[in-house]
């Protein structure tokens, strides 16, 4: 059984910094594109991060939003996935989800979700 | 960035109605499309994908179409648990996007 689970949400003042991970089983995670999404108090769901495999050199992209102040990064040896989110705003504030393409399955698959709320 | 308008944003219909969101494409995606359902405290739950192909589990009710860059979801004949959230992405190019949802709710 596929399992993917978020943790590290929670309450953060602007411009600190807070560290997600995704910890996962059930498939074949080296091989997998892990990619995190979140979803504003509004339900307005939004990509934000994807990070390839080792064939791929662990290539990533990112939403302009994000770009230079969130880092996505894996950890194949223990099969997990992470989120450094650094110089946080009030507009984060969301629940995180990561999931996962495969060649054949995307977005099959997602955690539960973890709640980050900025603020002051 | 390839922007998909969803519509409409919310929509109440009775129990055996037949119901069509639409997301129409601002660039080609081909069929690189996904539909999610959400319900309350829950996670998407992926329903179509490559626009056409209905996921394993998902009841035959649901289908997917397109027609250009407008792209549907199709449910023939409105159950209670189809209350929830409709979401599309655009899984052709990065950044991925997703559409605005739509918020489905029984009469």
């Amino acid at each position: 059984e596929v399992q993917l689970v978020e943790t590290g949400g929670g309450l953060v003042q602007p411009g600190k910094s807070l560290k997600l991970t995704c910890a996962t089983s059930g498939f074949t995670f080296s091989t997998a594109w892990m990619h995190w999404v979140r979803q504003s108090p509004e339900k307005r769901l939004e990509w934000i991060a994807r990070i390839k495999d080792k064939s791929n050199n662990y290539a990533t992209d990112y939403v302009e939003s994000v770009k230079g102040r969130f880092t996505i990064s894996r950890d194949d040896s223990k099969s997990s996935v992470y989120l450094q989110m650094n110089s946080l705003k009030e507009e984060d504030t969301a629940t995180y989800y990561c999931t996962l393409t495969t060649r054949y399955n995307w977005f099959a698959y997602w955690g539960q979700g973890t709640l980050v709320t900025v603020s002051s | 960035d390839i922007q998909m308008t969803q519509s409409p944003s919310s929509m109440s219909a009775s129990l055996g109605d037949r119901v069509t969101i639409t997301c129409q494409a601002s660039q080609d995606i081909g069929n690189n499309l996904i539909w999610f359902q959400q319900k309350p405290g829950k996670s998407p739950r992926r329903m179509i994908y490559y626009a056409t192909n209905l996921a394993n589990g998902v009841p035959s009710r649901f289908s997917g179409s397109r027609s250009g860059s407008d792209y549907s979801l199709t449910i023939i004949s409105l159950e209670s648990e189809d209350m929830a959230d409709y979401h599309c992405l655009q899984y052709k190019q990065y950044p991925l996007t997703f559409g605005s949802g739509t918020k489905l709710e029984i009469k």
